[in-house]
């Protein structure tokens, strides 16, 4: 019974770069959650979304950053021309309804160059 | 701006002992409450779920709820040095999109002396 998973683990990128980090959620759990988490910082939403669409992106940056979830294939959340300051963990969380529990992916430690 | 306030530690108790980690909220029509434990490099996993007042026990964690004092609560009786972790508190409200959104507090790092 897998659990969430994400990809890659680790990503280096140069500044100007950009990432691209995705996550396939439990099977059978159609809500998507990003996190991010920068050292020694608490877990900060940044955007929830279910199957094609984007519910709540008040959390994610207004530049550079966007996610989508299709209909087919892993959530991917893409930041565009990277800086440093968006070394942080990623996390990718995922749950069967709105109220109901988030697991959580190992995430995605980005550094930045 | 929804909070959820955490002493962020560390709490340090001897092994055995009861490990007491406490959480308040701001946010009056939060529905749901979980408890997660992080270790150093690694993702939250969940510890426990708690959706209305009084207490919840599964094994030797215990959560409790008071909507009234806008507070939560996890206890860890016999603790263990396996124990010794970051522990998030979360609370799902709503969001000024409209939809929920889990808010976490920064954590407790616990200790747990052999």
């Amino acid at each position: 019974n897998a659990g969430v998973m994400q990809n890659p683990r680790h990503l280096v990128r140069r500044r100007g770069q950009e990432a691209r980090l995705r996550c396939s959620p439990v099977k059978g759990h159609s809500h998507v959650y990003w996190y991010r988490q920068l050292p020694e910082e608490g877990l900060k939403f940044m955007v929830y979304l279910q199957k094609e669409n984007i519910i709540d992106e008040s959390g994610m940056p207004k530049e550079r950053f966007s996610a989508e979830f299709p209909k087919e294939g892993p959530s991917i959340l893409r930041i565009q021309q990277v800086v440093r300051g968006d070394s942080a963990a990623y996390f990718c969380a995922s749950s069967e309804g709105t109220l109901d529990t988030q697991y959580f992916g190992p995430g995605t430690r980005l550094t930045v160059l | 701006q929804k909070e959820v306030e955490q002493n962020s530690g560390p709490l340090s108790v001897p092994e055995g002992a009861i490990a007491s980690l406490n959480c308040t909220y701001s946010d009056r029509g939060s529905q749901s409450f979980f408890w997660y434990r992080q270790y150093s490099g690694k993702s939250p996993e969940l510890i426990m779920s708690i959706y209305s007042n009084g207490d919840k026990e599964d094994g030797r964690f215990t959560a409790q709820l008071n909507k009234a004092s806008q507070y939560v609560s996890l206890l860890i009786r016999d603790s263990q040095p396996s124990d010794s972790a970051t522990y998030l508190c979360a609370v799902n409200g709503r969001s000024g999109a409209g939809s929920y959104q889990l808010t976490f507090g920064k954590g407790t790092k616990l200790s747990v002396i052999p």
